[in-house]
């Protein structure tokens, strides 16, 4: 149990173009999803919690008319990267959450990645 | 001071031995405490996570917590060359809404 996938695993863009990246949780329902972005030989930097039904909340310094988060639907965010500029070039990661938040058991189960090039 | 501190390594270990990985945090208001594991290149994985002081034990591996002493440990018991990766420590302080603050990770090598 506890599966999440990303698509795609990988994208090449162009300069100035918009590339959108899935999250699902396949066997659970995720109210919370977050996305982090790792640089090489860095740690995960969160970029922003996506909340289903309900606006994201953007960690301090991320842009959010630039990462824009939708989160549809209790098995799906997005992530869409608009105007890409090579800079933008990283790992990106989603992770969803399982269990209740309230309860303080609750678990993040992270994606494969996409790995995003920007030329 | 970093919120969640691990040493960056390497740590090598030979292959069949215990390898004792640690992580101190700053937040005494953490309340969930996770180890993952990461491959070069690929996402992280989650290994084990902990809650009450004490040790917790899944198979080859064993999480320690220490909330008095701030600091949790993960103990891979019979190391394999396949256990060559990262290892991030990650804690959740109530009231971040389930936010994870990551260690930068350490890297251990097992070796033949």
């Amino acid at each position: 149990g506890a599966v999440v996938s990303q698509h795609p695993s990988w994208v090449i863009c162009k300069s100035g173009t918009s590339v959108k990246i899935e999250c699902r949780s396949l066997d659970f329902q995720a109210t919370t999803m977050f996305w982090y972005r790792q640089f090489p030989k860095q740690s995960l930097m969160l970029m922003a919690t996506s909340n289903e039904g309900s606006k994201a909340t953007y960690e301090q310094g991320v842009e959010k008319d630039k990462f824009l988060i939708n989160h549809a639907s209790l098995t799906l965010s997005t992530l869409t990267v608009t105007s890409a500029h090579p800079e933008d070039s990283s790992f990106y990661i989603c992770s969803a959450r399982q269990g209740l938040a309230g309860a303080g058991t609750d678990t993040q189960y992270f994606g494969p990645g996409t790995r995003l090039t920007v030329l | 001071q970093k919120e969640v501190e691990q040493n960056s390594g390497p740590l090598s270990v030979p292959e069949g031995a215990i390898a004792s990985l640690n992580c101190t945090y700053s937040d005494r208001g953490s309340q969930s405490f996770f180890w993952y594991r990461q491959y070069s290149g690929k996402s992280p994985e989650l290994i084990m996570f902990i809650y009450s002081n004490g040790d917790k034990e899944d198979g080859r591996f064993t999480a320690q917590l220490n909330k008095a002493s701030q600091y949790v440990s993960l103990l891979i018991r019979d190391s394999q060359p396949s256990d060559s990766a990262t290892y991030l420590c990650a804690v959740k302080v109530s009231g971040t809404a389930s936010k994870l603050t990551f260690g930068t990770g350490t890297r251990l090598q097992v070796t033949l």
